[in-house]
């Protein structure tokens, strides 16, 4: 049964720190996506990869915020340094071409204190 | 702000009653999907709607797309509690990306 998985699945840190979530895509899937959920504003797209080529990040804060794909089987979104703000459950979602049929995985929920 | 309006924000039916969602946009989508969402996990995929007027079943699940591709309705016959959960409704844009409304939370109570 393949699945997305994410580490760590829950993160607390103080304010200032950075701090680096890892997913592994289903194998064979060639885009990955970075999602980012609370509350007040749902899911929000943050940047999406094809062929572990960046191809959309513009729903992220650049200064603070970076993904990057080293390999097809990782995909890593560091916050650099942390805000309050940033508290959420960011999830990875991994898929075949267009964005057709996401497959979420469970989240990573971050809290930043 | 929310291409996607879905409503009603939160359900709360009894076992064994009806219930209908609903997804609105002024926007056309390619391609629409629902997806239902529980509690510290990630959405799952339930269908994708592609065409104009589309209905898809799933056991007591029915999806409909509408003929202009703009909107779309998930009704849910005899709801079970497993059946609680968040329910999204995300359209495929042109640039090729999903754009999520913000849910329905549904509560189901045996």
């Amino acid at each position: 049964d393949a699945r997305v998985t994410q580490t760590p699945r829950h993160k607390v840190t103080e304010m200032g720190q950075e701090v680096t979530m890892r997913c592994q895509p289903i194998l064979g899937h060639n885009t990955v996506f970075w999602y980012r959920q609370t509350m007040m504003q749902g899911l929000e797209l943050l940047a999406y990869f094809r062929n572990r080529a960046p191809l959309d990040d513009s729903g992220m804060p650049k200064d603070r915020f970076s993904a990057e794909m080293p390999d097809a089987t990782l995909a890593t979104l560091k916050i650099q340094p942390s805000e309050p703000r940033d508290s959420a459950v960011y999830f990875c979602a991994s898929g075949w071409g267009q964005g057709y049929e996401q497959y979420f995985g469970p989240g990573t929920r971050l809290t930043v204190t | 702000t929310q291409l996607l309006e879905q409503s009603p924000q939160f359900l709360s039916i009894q076992e064994g009653e009806n219930l209908t969602v609903y997804c609105n946009s002024s926007s056309v989508f390619s391609s629409l999907q629902w997806y239902r969402q529980e509690p510290g996990e990630g959405p799952v995929l339930l269908v994708t709607v592609v065409t104009g007027g589309e209905v898809k079943k799933l056991k007591r699940l029915t999806f409909q797309f509408g003929d202009a591709r703009k909107d779309s309705s998930l009704h849910i016959t005899a709801a079970q509690p497993g059946d609680t959960g968040l329910y999204l409704c995300a359209g495929l844009d042109s640039w090729g990306k999903l754009q999520f409304g913000a849910g329905t939370q549904v509560v189901v109570t045996p």
